[in-house]
Parts: C-alpha cells; sequence; structure tokens
C-alpha cells in the first residue's frame, strides 16, 4: 500500500494557527484529503484539494499542497478548543483510499 | 437523510462466537469499505465492493467475511471471534475516486 505519514500530536493555544503536515508517496492521487475525527466519532470529510491546485482556501482552512515534495498541509486558523481532535489526510490511489496514522490536536484554552 | 448508518453501535461478544456488523447507506454509491482503527495501526481496510456481488479482500481480510447482496447494505462477519478483533469498526462509502463518507463506527469487544 501507499505510505502516508503524519506527525503523531500537535498542541496549539486557543487563538494562534495550527498547521498539520502530511507527506504521501503516490503521484498520480487525483483527490487528497482531510478528515477530522472527534471522541467516539467518525472521520468527518473536512476539506479536499484536487492534485492540480497548489492551495484551497474554506473560511478557517487553508490548504496546502506541494506536489513536487508530495507534502500536504493543514492550516487552522484562530484555533478554537472545538477543533482539538485528530486529523487525517488521505490520499486516494486507484480508488483506494490511504490513511495517515492522524494527527491528535490538542488546544490550549 | 440518514447518508451511511452502521448497527450495533457497541457489541460486547466472547470468543469464538459469530458477530455480524450491519452497514446501510442511502445514497447509492458503488463503493463501500470496511475499516478497523486500533491504537498504532490507524485506519486499516479489511474488505470492500465496487458493486453488489463484487467484493476484494484489503489489508486485513482474516477471521472476516462480506457480503453485499444489494447495493445499499454491506455487512461484515466475524465467523469467529477473536480477542485481535476488538477493535472500532468503520464502514465507509464513496463513488468512484469521490469523497469517503464514514459512518459512526461500531466498538466491538471480544472476550
Amino acid at each position: 500500500g501507499e505510505d502516508v505519514e503524519q506527525s503523531l500530536f500537535l498542541s496549539v493555544r486557543e487563538g494562534d494557527s495550527s498547521v498539520i503536515n502530511c507527506t504521501y508517496t503516490d503521484s498520480s492521487s487525483t483527490y487528497l484529503y482531510w478528515y477530522k475525527q472527534e471522541p467516539g466519532a467518525g472521520l468527518q470529510l473536512l476539506t479536499y484539494i484536487f492534485s492540480n491546485m497548489d492551495m484551497k482556501q474554506d473560511q478557517r482552512l487553508t490548504v496546502l499542497l506541494n506536489k513536487k515534495d508530495k507534502h500536504l498541509s493543514l492550516r487552522i486558523a484562530d484555533t478554537q478548543t472545538g477543533d482539538s481532535a485528530i486529523y487525517f489526510c488521505a490520499e486516494i490511489a486507484g480508488n483506494q483510499f490511504y490513511f495517515g496514522t492522524g494527527t491528535s490536536l490538542t488546544v490550549i484554552p | 437523510d440518514a447518508g451511511i448508518t452502521q448497527s450495533p453501535r457497541y457489541k460486547i461478544t466472547e470468543t469464538g462466537r459469530q458477530v455480524t456488523l450491519m452497514c446501510h447507506q442511502t445514497w447509492s454509491h458503488s463503493y463501500m469499505f470496511w475499516y478497523r482503527q486500533d491504537l498504532g495501526h490507524g485506519l486499516r481496510l479489511i474488505y470492500y465492493s465496487a458493486a453488489a456481488d463484487i467484493t476484494d479482500k484489503g489489508e486485513v481480510p482474516d477471521g472476516y467475511v462480506v457480503s453485499r447482496s444489494k447495493t445499499e447494505n454491506f455487512p461484515l462477519t466475524l465467523e469467529s471471534a477473536t480477542r485481535s478483533q476488538t477493535s472500532v469498526y468503520f464502514c465507509a462509502s464513496s463513488e468512484l475516486n469521490e469523497k469517503l463518507f464514514f459512518g459512526s463506527g461500531t466498538q466491538l469487544s471480544v472476550l
């Protein structure tokens, strides 16, 4: 399978920006995704980006894609306590989805 | 407008018993997937299905059986449950190369 890597933990103070990073391996991926998982819940699609885009902005969320380095990032502006969750990046290759192990974001009030 | 629903939400069973986890989606998505989520392993694909009556193995299929007689249903059966199958199980659906949508999960404990 494909390797999708993320750091495991991130802590930020409320009101600061959070940046969650991800590296992936399949350069032919058409979409790359960010999912959010709150405790005891399923994964919720947060945002996604087409592989031919460099950036996508959606309210407080900014996704940056560097195809050359196969690097994806999710920036959350003005991070709130409700943003505390596990964030997964995922790529799709051959209609198989490959997920990173997730980054646990803790927001400190 | 339920989307994708899983049942039961929680299940406790004993080793050796057969258990079936249910998954139902209302979008008529072609693709359906079963994942298990374990600490330290992230999400691992158990089985997937591209259409009714078409299923294929994922990364960790041993000990599991699936069927897909109707597009909207994709049950997962543990034929003889083992403690190592204690996990949170997620069903998901999508169209070809489109976004993946997840159910709320089934937390299974095998004693």
